[in-house]
Order: C-alpha cells, then sequence, then structure tokens
C-alpha cells in the first residue's frame, strides 16, 4: 500500500533552516509528483510547491521562492522540503503529499511534521 | 494570489444534506475542471474526497459529491453522520503565478 513518511517534529531558531524528508513506499516513487503544503496552527493549508521526483524538476509558490529548496532522492525513494530563514510564521505542520495519476489532486498524504520556530 | 472563498462554518442535524461553497474567478474554479476537495479531523492528515469537480476516488462514500457552476464550485454531503463533521478545503488549479490555490476552510459541525 502506498505510505508517505515524514521525519519527526522540529525546534529551531528564528534565522535557521529545517530539512524536512518523505519516505515512500508503495508506489513507483519516479512516476507522480510530490507536492509540499503547510497549515499553520489554526489556519488552513496552503500549497508551497511540488517537485518532479523523475526530473528534479521543481515549481515553488511565489511567496516561498528563494527559501524553499524542495528535492529528492531516487535510490532511498524520498522527498525532501529545505526551508531557510525561518521566522515564528513559518512556525507550522508541513505535509507532502503525492499527486495523483490522473493530475491536479493529491490522493496520498504524509502524516505531517510540526516545525517549530522559537527564540 | 487569494484563496478561495469558502463559508467559515456550515451545520446540520444527523441525516441531513449540506453543502460547502467554494468560490473563485474565471482563472481557476471557472477556468478549469480541476476542482478537488478534502476532509480534514484535527490533528490529522487531509484526506482526499472529491477530485476533478465531481470524481470520486475509490473507498469514499457515494453520500459525498462534488459540482461546479461557473466560478463556484460546490461540496454536497448527504445524510450527514457523526463522523463527517471536520474541516473542509477546496483546492483548484490555476493559470496565475501559483498553479495551486486552497480554500480558506470550512468548519463543518453536525448539531
Amino acid at each position: 500500500q502506498v505510505q508517505l513518511v515524514q521525519s519527526g517534529a522540529e525546534v529551531k531558531k528564528p534565522g535557521a533552516s529545517v530539512k524536512v524528508s518523505c519516505k515512500t513506499s508503495g508506489y513507483t516513487f519516479a512516476d507522480y509528483y510530490m507536492h509540499w503544503v503547510r497549515q499553520a496552527p489554526g489556519q488552513g493549508l496552503e500549497w508551497m510547491g511540488w517537485v518532479n521526483p523523475n526530473s528534479g524538476d521543481t515549481s515553488y509558490s511565489q511567496k516561498f521562492q528563494g527559501r524553499v529548496t524542495m528535492t529528492r532522492d531516487t535510490s532511498i525513494t524520498t522527498a525532501y522540503m529545505d526551508l531557510s530563514s525561518l521566522t515564528s510564521d513559518d512556525t507550522a505542520v508541513y505535509f507532502c503529499a503525492r499527486e495523483g495519476a490522473t493530475l491536479r489532486h493529491c490522493d496520498y498524504w504524509g502524516q505531517g511534521t510540526l516545525v517549530t520556530v522559537s527564540s | 494570489q487569494s484563496a478561495l472563498t469558502q463559508p467559515a462554518s456550515v451545520s446540520g442535524s444527523p441525516g441531513q444534506s449540506i453543502t460547502i461553497s467554494c468560490t473563485g474567478t474565471s482563472s481557476d474554479v471557472g477556468g478549469y475542471n480541476y476542482v478537488s476537495w478534502y476532509q480534514q479531523h484535527p490533528g490529522k492528515a487531509p484526506k482526499l474526497m472529491i477530485y476533478d469537480v465531481s470524481n470520486r476516488p475509490s473507498g469514499v462514500s457515494n453520500r459525498f459529491s462534488g459540482s461546479k457552476s461557473g466560478n463556484t464550485a460546490s461540496l454536497t454531503i448527504s445524510g450527514l453522520q457523526a463522523e463527517d463533521e471536520a474541516d473542509y478545503y477546496c483546492n483548484s488549479f490555476t493559470d496565475k503565478s501559483n498553479p495551486y490555490v486552497f480554500g480558506t476552510g470550512t468548519k463543518v459541525t453536525v448539531l
């Protein structure tokens, strides 16, 4: 069965960077785009970007351009999201989510990773 | 780029039907049949309920249905059950600078 398992919670200081991983199994990793979505406490969902695991191509939300890097390691079927220059506004749960075969929606989601930014 | 507009809350009694709206523009909801809906229980990851406006993934109850008219998409839950109490988010593909946008979210309460 398809599984997306994310790395554990992180606590970071302002100005630092965080790297969240998303280990996948149960499907052909290279065949499905991986999206990253975040949710601040008590707030809604916010799309951050996607990575094409086959080519490494990426597309980022303008809001995060220059601060986010999405990568993948096909040898271990894992996707990564790196966010730099953290501020308290980046405190949120970060989800990875696989784009469905028929495109433009996400059919499987990771469990989420809480990133807390605090001095 | 603004989020799609959803009502903050919708409520209904068990067995009733409710409808959640998701209003965008001709650049997103109105321009593409790529509207999806997600259910999220507290502390959990979102779950895909509807994709491509009206398609249900395998395993999702047929009590959930989706539609679209102009720039507004809708999710209808019929035969409301206690387990349907959750937050619901719409999402659309867009031709703006960011290719995807979520709705503001709707809290569904089962009375």
